[in-house]
């Protein structure tokens, strides 16, 4: 069971939006910085937001990033049928002596 | 650009120790955290533990103490050594960069797997 909470799946179609839910305590998003990374099938995680809502350079603005008090949410506008992925949440936390933890990851399906 | 390339046996007997290798290129070792973090099948990604430049070493609690994470500057490496293996540590295992800033995972490896059986 992973520290942080995601829901196992989301699905929209083309062109619609979607957020993604990352629920934690204060250990650990409540006080650390939280990233999303995008995950095709067969491929390495890839950075989509950093520092809560800061986009890394080649990523589209279509992603966005929030987070308040425990929680964090990743919004995707204009969806893609090459957005299908896993979506994974992470940060840091304090009962881990400061190592990181990650959420269950989130499936999403463009219908 | 900073590559990081895994590397290591693809099949580990039960019991024994999985030894992986991460080979950084393009850039130093230096100034940053290193992290392993290893996906499961059906599963979601799992912090294993990371290693300072320094040779300051945290794990994941719930691996019991049976992580060795180590690097070696001479060959810009670090590895990963995880021992009595059980069929429940056969994944995916990935190492990652830490951005300077220490708040996110800014370069990955492409991953290899490891399957755990006799």
């Amino acid at each position: 069971q992973s520290v942080l909470t995601q829901p196992p799946s989301v699905s929209a179609a083309p062109g619609q939006k979607v957020t993604i839910s990352c629920s934690g305590s204060n250990s650990n998003i409540g006080n650390n910085y939280v990233s999303w990374y995008q995950q095709l099938p067969g491929t390495a995680p890839k950075l989509l937001i950093y520092d809560n809502n800061q986009r890394p350079s080649g990523i589209p603005d279509r992603f966005s990033g929030s987070k308040s008090g425990t929680s964090a949410t990743l919004a995707i506008t204009g969806l893609q049928t090459g957005d299908e992925a896993d979506y994974y949440c992470a940060t840091w936390d304090t009962n881990m002596n400061a190592g990181g933890v990650f959420g269950g990851g989130t499936k999403l399906t463009v219908l | 650009q900073v590559h990081l390339q895994e590397s290591g046996p693809g099949l580990v007997t039960p019991s024994e120790t999985l030894s992986l290798t991460c080979s950084v290129s393009g850039g130093s070792i230096r100034d940053h955290f290193w992290t392993w973090v290893r996906l499961p099948p059906g599963k979601g990604l799992q912090w294993i533990g990371h290693i300072y430049f320094t040779g300051e070493t945290n794990h994941n609690p719930s691996l019991e103490g049976r992580v060795t994470i180590s690097l070696d500057p001479s060959k810009n490496q670090v590895s990963l050594r995880l021992a009595s293996v059980t069929a429940a540590d056969a994944a995916v295992y990935y190492c990652a960069r830490v951005s300077y800033s220490g708040t996110y995972y800014d370069q990955w490896g492409l991953g290899i797997l490891v399957a755990v059986s006799s």
